[in-house]
């Protein structure tokens, strides 16, 4: 069945500090792939997404490539802040689920803590 | 534009009971999506409603679980009797269907105590 990893928390950095948090996935077929947020005492939020080999997701500085040949997503941002506190889901849809993207299968959660 | 909303925030209820979760989509969002995050685990998905249909009940755990969405609108996720690994916290999200983005709700954290 299909499967995400993601790296185990909590990250915690400086402000400024580069981010990286892994994810790795396991599916059939060709699933598009999600990062999603939540802030503290709020619901998630779709971050970036990518629906193909080699797309980029991007938004607000945060980016991650849809690797095929490494079944990875990784997330990136060059310098965080404090507002970046959060946690961060990696999560892929179900290929098999027709078209839609209703079906998520979400990783662990990454708790990142950015000190000022 | 209202967000996805979830009642109650909290609750907190004995093993043997029934406790009702409700959800209200943003208005127009023909699809609702019931998942849940038990404590250290992933978030997994319960099941999906087309307006007043269920899509996909795949995910359910067990028959101590049932999800209603009379009218189309708002949707309620019973579970009756409650057990303790019930515990976690239950999204709902809703979306226009397709490739459109999924919206969750914050959330309702279940204990079971």
């Amino acid at each position: 069945g299909n499967s995400v990893t993601q790296m185990e928390g909590p990250v915690t950095l400086s402000e400024e500090a580069f981010l990286t948090i892994n994810c790795t996935y396991t599916a059939t077929g060709y699933p598009s792939l999600f990062w999603y947020v939540q802030y503290p005492g709020e619901g998630l939020q779709l971050l970036l997404k990518a629906t193909k080999a080699d797309d980029k997701g991007s938004n607000k500085g945060f980016e991650a490539t849809y690797r095929k040949e490494t079944t990875s997503f990784h997330l990136e941002k060059g310098s965080v802040q404090v507002s970046d506190s959060a946690v961060y889901f990696c999560a892929l849809s179900d290929p098999n689920s027709g078209g839609s993207n209703y079906k998520l299968t979400f990783g662990k959660g990454t708790l990142l803590t950015v000190n000022p | 534009e209202a967000g996805v909303t979830q009642f109650p925030s909290h609750s907190v209820i004995e093993k043997g009971q029934t406790v009702t979760l409700r959800c209200d989509p943003i208005s127009g969002h023909d699809n609702l999506y019931w998942y849940r995050r038990v404590m250290g685990k992933e978030i997994k998905f319960l099941l999906h409603f087309v307006k007043e249909s269920k899509q996909d009940e795949s995910g359910m755990p067990n028959n101590r679980f049932l999800a209603e969405r009379t009218g189309g609108t708002y949707s309620t996720l019973k579970v009756q009797p409650a057990e303790l690994e019930d515990s976690g916290v239950y999204f709902c999200a809703s979306s226009l269907g397709g490739y459109s983005p999924l919206h969750f709700g914050n959330g309702t954290r279940l204990t079971v105590t």
